[in-house]
């Protein structure tokens, strides 16, 4: 089955600055690869995701990478905000046709955005 | 429209017991799924419903089950509790596009939390 690996566990930023944040997969089937923010005592959700056929995906101060040949994609946040802090995980999963899909999820990264 | 809703929100269980969680998944959502999150970790798949079928299964032993119901809603059933099942139970629902695939993403509930002492 998949194997997701997630770095690093914790994360600690000054307002302003960029966050990266690393994943690795194990299933070169994978073709989803989607990242869920969680904030204290909140449900995951989710911030941006991205396909196997892209390469980047951007979304205003947020943007993924996707390596396949590597078989891992980044999270990137720029201008880092206090509101930024939560949970991060990264998750892999292969889309069927049948319908039939199940996230992987990573360990996750605590980000601390400091003002 | 409401998003997906869970109940209970917080229970507490000695060993040896059994709990019931339930999910109503967003209006238009066939597929639920449950996964569980232990603190400190990320979510591990336990299950998927589509059309009332189980589509697929965690690596969780048989003490789990669950069904869906012909509203869509669904039950997470955990017997003979273990202090290991104290977690975050979260509910997840997906929309189906035509031609019966999925977009991928998970839309979470709020989660059941439970203790086991």
């Amino acid at each position: 089955g998949e194997n997701v690996e997630q770095h690093p566990s914790t994360l600690s930023v000054q307002e302003g600055d960029s966050a990266v944040i690393k994943c690795t997969y194990s299933d070169s089937a994978s073709n989803y690869f989607p990242w869920y923010k969680q904030e204290l005592g909140k449900r995951p959700q989710l911030i941006i995701d991205i396909r196997s056929n892209v390469g980047e995906k951007k979304d205003q101060r947020i943007a993924v990478t996707l390596n396949k040949t590597a078989k891992h994609f980044s999270l990137h946040i720029t201008e880092t905000q206090p509101e930024d802090s939560a949970v991060y995980f990264c998750a892999a999963t292969l889309i069927m046709n049948s319908g039939y899909s199940t996230l992987t999820f990573g360990k996750g990264t605590m980000l601390l955005v400091s003002p | 429209d409401a998003g997906v809703t869970q109940s209970p929100t917080h229970l507490i269980k000695t060993r040896g017991q059994q709990v019931t969680l339930r999910c109503s998944p967003i209006s238009g959502h066939k597929s639920v799924s449950w996964y569980q999150q232990v603190l400190g970790q990320g979510p591990q798949f336990i299950f998927q419903y589509y059309e009332k079928e189980e589509r697929g299964r965690g690596n969780f032993p048989d003490r789990f089950s669950a069904r869906q119901f012909p509203n869509y809603s669904s039950e997470l059933n955990v017997n003979a509790l273990l202090l290991g099942d104290s977690a975050l139970y979260l509910c997840a629902s997906s929309l189906e596009l035509a031609g019966g695939r999925f977009t991928g993403e998970l839309f979470f509930g709020e989660g059941s939390r439970l203790t086991v002492l």
